[in-house]
């Protein structure tokens, strides 16, 4: 079995300021990890993903990740918040063999002025 | 992007009605998936088909019925609406299985209301 946490529903941060949004996973096989993001009234879009290799991976619109297994976390950063990335944010894990991509509840990204 | 449409975006139906929602590709994936978005629980696989004629249950597939007669369309049907099943229905698309690392594509989104 598999599941995501996205801890925050909501978060709220000032342009220009750090955005940490919170991932945990759980996984019995190794996992494949990935943040979509979801402006309004549109479709999920892919910011990053990590498969293999290096754990530290860099996505669009300078948000990365990194894959810390030790404490089945994937948070997601960008060092300085614009305005144009406030949407709703989704952690989602999937592990080989098991056919199925389980999303978090996602986190709503606020950013004020 | 993606070469995938939804239709309808937008539509209204009253409790006890059949509605049938369409989900078409251009880009020849084998996988196609079924999911709802409704607030505080992200997304959940309805179905999804893993070529044509070959569908599968996801994990709240109950009132919900699909088919897949070509590789580039995907049919999602309620067979007699109810209320519990206003969402966002999203279609997405992947070249290999879900559980691998290919990434899904979404569509943008059919938003269903049953009154």
């Amino acid at each position: 079995a598999q599941s995501v946490t996205q801890l925050g529903s909501h978060v709220s941060v000032s342009e220009g300021a750090l955005v940490l949004l919170r991932c945990n996973y759980s996984s019995s096989v190794p996992p494949y990890l990935f943040w979509y993001v979801q402006y309004p009234n549109q479709g999920l879009q892919l910011l990053l993903k990590y498969t293999t290799g290096a754990t530290l991976v860099k996505g669009i619109n300078g948000f990365e990740a990194e894959f810390k297994k030790s404490e089945t976390s994937f948070h997601l950063t960008k060092p300085s918040a614009h305005m144009s990335d406030a949407a709703e944010y989704f952690c989602a894990v999937s592990g080989v063999s098991n056919y199925k991509l389980t999303f978090g509840k996602g986190t709503l990204l606020t950013v004020n002025p | 992007d993606a070469g995938i449409t939804q239709s309808p975006r937008h539509k209204v139906t009253e409790t006890g009605t059949p509605v049938t929602l369409r989900c078409h590709q251009t880009e020849n994936h084998r996988y196609m998936y079924w999911y709802r978005q409704d607030p505080g629980h992200g997304l959940r696989l309805i179905h999804y088909s893993y070529g044509v004629k070959d569908t599968d249950k996801g994990e709240v597939s109950d009132g919900y019925s699909v088919s897949r007669s070509k590789t580039e369309d995907f049919l999602l049907t309620l067979e007699s609406a109810t209320s519990s099943q206003t969402s966002v229905y999203f279609c997405a698309i992947s070249e290999s299985p879900a559980g691998g690392p290919d990434t899904q594509y979404f569509g943008p989104g059919t938003r269903l209301t049953v009154l």
